[in-house]
């Protein structure tokens, strides 16, 4: 059974930083790509960022280009997303998901962890 | 990036059909057969329903079906349950500046 366990969501102030991590299991970790996805409170989902296999290639949303770096660890099956700079509207669940290339769907998607900015 | 276009909410009775619609641009789904559609039920994760514009996931009824023209991207469910009441997501590959994804604003379904 595939699981995708987020963790690291705290409440944190604007302009502070963050790191957060995915726990994956179920699936070959290094064969997928993975994503981090968001979702602020009452609102729809905004596709944050992504990374290859193997870490050689990352894409960011603009909206946290130079502020946010995704990573992973395939000896760990771990995949993470530090996040500086943090604002407001940075406030979100956050849901990290896999997939089986950079062009493919998100097959499944973890449970969320929530992200506060707030002073 | 903006998001794709989706109607805010649909409904129908059971045993009805409904569909939703995503409108992007020729950057996005017009450009590309990487239409998704997922399903999200209150405080739960999304769902994948729906790939490369018409493909079902194994497990996915086949009351769910998904059609492409142009710039726009559908949803249909036939059929429907009270189960598919839910909050459901198209999504496009996109190229309108580095490649990532975009999602649509989300559609709420409602089974009357």
């Amino acid at each position: 059974e595939v699981q995708l366990v987020e963790s690291g969501g705290v409440v944190v102030q604007p302009g502070g930083s963050l790191r957060l991590s995915c726990a994956a299991s179920g699936f070959t970790f290094d064969d997928y790509t993975m994503h981090w996805v968001r979702q602020a409170p009452g609102k729809g989902l905004e596709w944050v960022s992504l990374i290859s296999w193997d870490g050689g290639s990352t894409y960011y949303a603009d909206s946290v280009k130079g502020r946010f770096t995704i990573s992973r660890d395939n000896s760990k099956n771990s995949l993470y997303l530090q996040m500086n700079s943090l604002r407001t509207e940075d406030t979100a669940l956050y849901y990290c998901a896999n997939a089986r290339g950079v062009v493919e769907p998100f097959d499944y998607w973890g449970q969320g962890t929530l992200v506060t900015v707030s002073s | 990036q903006s998001a794709l276009t989706q109607p805010a909410s649909v409904s129908g009775s059971p045993g009805q059909s409904i569909t939703i619609s995503c409108t992007g641009t020729s950057s996005d789904v017009g450009g590309y057969n990487y239409v998704s559609w997922y399903q999200q039920h209150p405080g739960k994760a999304p769902k994948l329903m729906i790939y490369e514009v018409s493909n079902r996931p194994s497990g996915v009824p086949d009351r769910f079906s998904g059609s492409k023209s142009g710039n726009t991207a559908s949803l249909t469910i036939s059929g429907l349950q009270a189960e598919d009441e839910a909050d459901y997501y198209c999504s496009s590959y996109t190229s309108s500046s580095t490649p990532n994804w975009v999602f649509g604003g989300g559609t709420k379904l409602t089974v009357l």
